[in-house]
């Protein structure tokens, strides 16, 4: 069975500070999203990822891809408080199939 | 809007009751895709489909969840009996080749 991990689960960091979110998963896959989720809404798409070594970036997020070491980092550049979310990877074991989600990043900027 | 629907957005029901779900996909998209997420956790997997069949359940879809696509355009999912442990958010997403979007989610709350 597929399993997801994230660390951290919980992040609080200031404005203008860098930092990396890790999703690390249980088994051979080399397509893997990242979604923004805020508060009592749904899923925003941000990165698809799907080969080895993909890098993706968008403003001040940008997300990495090792299919070999079943990682992938969602890093976070200068942040701004408009930041603050809960971030999920989710992996696709097949092209089509199902998505398992990590259990979240919980971000928080403070100014 | 083009992107993919979903009606109600807020299900309050008594336990015992029955409640159906509507998802109405990006038009091109012939993947569609069910998920259910309770407070703080990310989304759980329940069934999809490729056009109107069903392709996969989850070991999570009891005999009291049903969902249809009956003609591979819009999906229902439909909980019999509901129970308290049935109040989640159910998430309906759909899918291009590459990337899925979801929609804003049915809030369900079971008294």
């Amino acid at each position: 069975e597929l399993k997801v991990e994230q660390n951290p689960l919980f992040l609080s960091m200031q404005e203008g500070k860098n930092y990396t979110i890790y999703c690390n998963y249980s088994t051979t896959s080399d397509r893997l999203y990242w979604y923004r989720q805020d508060p009592g809404k749904s899923l925003e798409s941000l990165f698809v990822l799907l080969s080895n070594g993909a890098v993706k970036q968008e403003g001040r997020l940008m997300a990495s891809l090792d299919t070999k070491a079943r990682l992938s980092t969602l890093h976070i550049t200068a942040a701004v408080h408009d930041l603050s979310a809960t971030y999920f990877c989710a992996v696709e074991e097949t092209s089509g199939s199902r998505l398992t989600f990590g259990e979240g990043t919980q971000l928080t900027v403070n100014p | 809007d083009t992107g993919v629907s979903q009606d109600p957005r807020h299900k309050i029901t008594k336990r015992g009751q029955n409640v159906t779900f509507r998802c109405d996909p990006i038009s091109e998209h012939n993947r569609l895709y069910w998920y259910r997420q309770t407070l703080g956790q990310g989304p759980e997997f329940l069934t999809y489909f490729q056009n109107e069949a069903q392709l996969e359940k989850s070991r999570l879809l009891s005999d009291r969840f049903s969902a249809e696509r009956p003609k591979g355009s819009f999906s229902t999912l439909e909980i019999q009996r509901t129970e308290q442990g049935d109040s989640a958010m159910y998430l309906c997403a759909s899918s291009s080749y590459r990337e899925k979007f979801f929609g804003p989610g049915t809030r369900l709350t079971v008294l």
